[in-house]
């Protein structure tokens, strides 16, 4: 079946560098992709979201960028902080249209910045 | 503004008895989802309301879950009864529709340990 997946579970990143996390997706009729990050004993927290129509979009310190032509999903952190020590999931929504705001999320990649 | 509420944090009980799970969205929030998050994964989706109403249900096991949103407001989720296999965190989600493309907000979820 369709399904959201990461390649690296877990990615180490000096302080002050950037971090890249990417994501794989198998469905093409996705409309809308999403990054979550998840600190330890919390819920989801919206990071960032982009449309199929769109390539990059630019948020504070966070950039997304869609490839649709193979099906690749990628969240840049600018300038890692300690805080964003947590773990990210990709999700999409939209390949089924009665499913309305329907999110499938990836299997999640941790980030662990080093001081 | 307060964000989504979610009762109890932790439970703990023994395999075959019952639990409940209580959440209340963000007010004004009209879809409420209950997601299942297994550790190390993704959250998935059990149940979507559109008011009190369920709109997809698809992925709840119905032979031990069940849920309620009786006043299109809080809702409740149940496990009767519980096996091993479903320890795991159960996050509740608000969003202002449920429209494609809108922000899911979710509650820091309740940790469930069958014993």
């Amino acid at each position: 079946g369709e399904s959201v997946g990461l390649h690296l579970p877990t990615l180490s990143v000096q302080e002050g560098d950037n971090s890249i996390i990417n994501c794989a997706y198998s469905n093409s009729a996705s409309d809308y992709f999403i990054w979550y990050k998840q600190e330890s004993g919390k819920g989801p927290q919206f990071i960032i979201d982009i449309r199929s129509n769109m390539d990059k979009r630019q948020g504070q310190r966070v950039t997304v960028l869609l490839n649709k032509t193979v099906k690749h999903l990628s969240l840049q952190i600018a300038a890692t902080q300690p805080g964003d020590s947590a773990v990210y999931f990709c999700a999409e929504a939209g390949s089924i249209k009665a499913a309305g705001n329907k999110l499938t999320f990836g299997g999640g990649t941790r980030v662990l910045v080093k001081p | 503004e307060a964000g989504v509420v979610q009762s109890p944090r932790y439970k703990i009980i023994e395999k075959k008895q019952p639990v409940a799970f209580w959440c209340n969205p963000i007010s004004g929030h009209n879809t409420l989802y209950w997601y299942l998050q297994n550790l190390g994964q993704g959250p998935e989706l059990l149940i979507r309301y559109e008011n009190e109403e369920a709109v997809d249900d698809s992925q709840l096991p119905k032979d031990r879950f069940s849920a309620e949103r009786l006043k299109g407001v809080d809702s409740t989720l149940k496990i009767q009864p519980a096996e091993l296999g479903d320890s795991a965190v159960y996050l509740c989600a608000s969003s202002l529709t449920g429209h494609l493309g809108e922000t899911q907000y979710f509650g820091p979820g309740t940790r469930l340990l069958v014993l």
